[in-house]
């Protein structure tokens, strides 16, 4: 079945612009849309954005400003970047598959925690 | 952005109980609606989509139901693996957006 992975440094500078890649394996990443959402420790989630596999993405207004999404389809593979980082920024970082209209998000990465600070 | 209010925050009970989660939204999501329980230290899963479809491999003690702006998420015999927080969101107009919660502990 199709599994995801998160890679990317888990330590980021405030200022500085976060990186991260996920691998989608176990199958295509063609026809999908694929999202990034987060998590503050012991807070609830929210939805950073997505990108579909013909490169189209979309933005949760309060980070698009700051949201950048691709994919990379020869690798199965899509990234997220967020510029301008601030400890307010340190959170759980999950990517998954979907985030279309009416549809869901299933299934999810591990997730990778990643933490503002100089 | 629609907002989406679970209840209660958090919830005590037995193994064995029925446990009922609410989720409103601030305005219709017609039945876009999805549910996630999440355990410590994972990933959410994905459990009732579209406000009462159980997602595959799901226990048949998990139900949803509801339309409009109200939704219950329903276990209808809690186990002990049951114990989690649960989440609801909203895919009916973006930014897709999740209640704040129902964490589900042992009485």
């Amino acid at each position: 079945q199709v599994q995801l992975q998160e890679s990317g440094p888990g330590l980021v500078k405030p200022s500085e612009t976060l990186s991260l890649t996920c691998i989608v394996s176990g199958g295509s990443i063609s026809n999908y849309y694929w999202s990034w959402i987060r998590q503050p420790l012991g807070k609830g989630l929210e939805w950073i954005g997505h990108v579909y596999y013909t490169g189209a993405t979309d933005y949760n207004p309060s980070l698009k400003s700051r949201v950048t999404t691709a994919v990379d389809t020869s690798n199965n593979q899509f990234s997220l970047k967020l510029s301008s980082v601030t400890p307010a920024d340190t959170a759980v970082y999950y990517c998954a598959r979907g985030g279309d209209w009416k549809n869901w998000f299933d299934p999810w990465g591990q997730g990778t925690l990643v933490t503002v600070s100089s | 952005d629609i907002q989406m209010t679970q209840s209660p925050s958090s919830l005590s009970a037995f193994v064995g109980d029925r446990v009922t989660i609410t989720c409103r939204a601030s305005q219709s999501v017609n039945n876009y609606l999805n549910w996630y329980q999440q355990k410590p230290g994972k990933a959410p899963k994905l459990l009732i989509y579209t406000a009462s479809s159980l997602q595959s491999g799901v226990p048949s003690r998990f139900s949803g139901s509801g339309s409009g702006t109200d939704f219950t998420l329903t276990i209808s015999s809690l186990q002990p693996e049951d114990f989690a927080a649960y989440y609801c969101q909203q895919s009916y107009s973006t930014p897709w957006t999740f209640g704040q919660g129902t964490k589900v502990v042992i009485k």
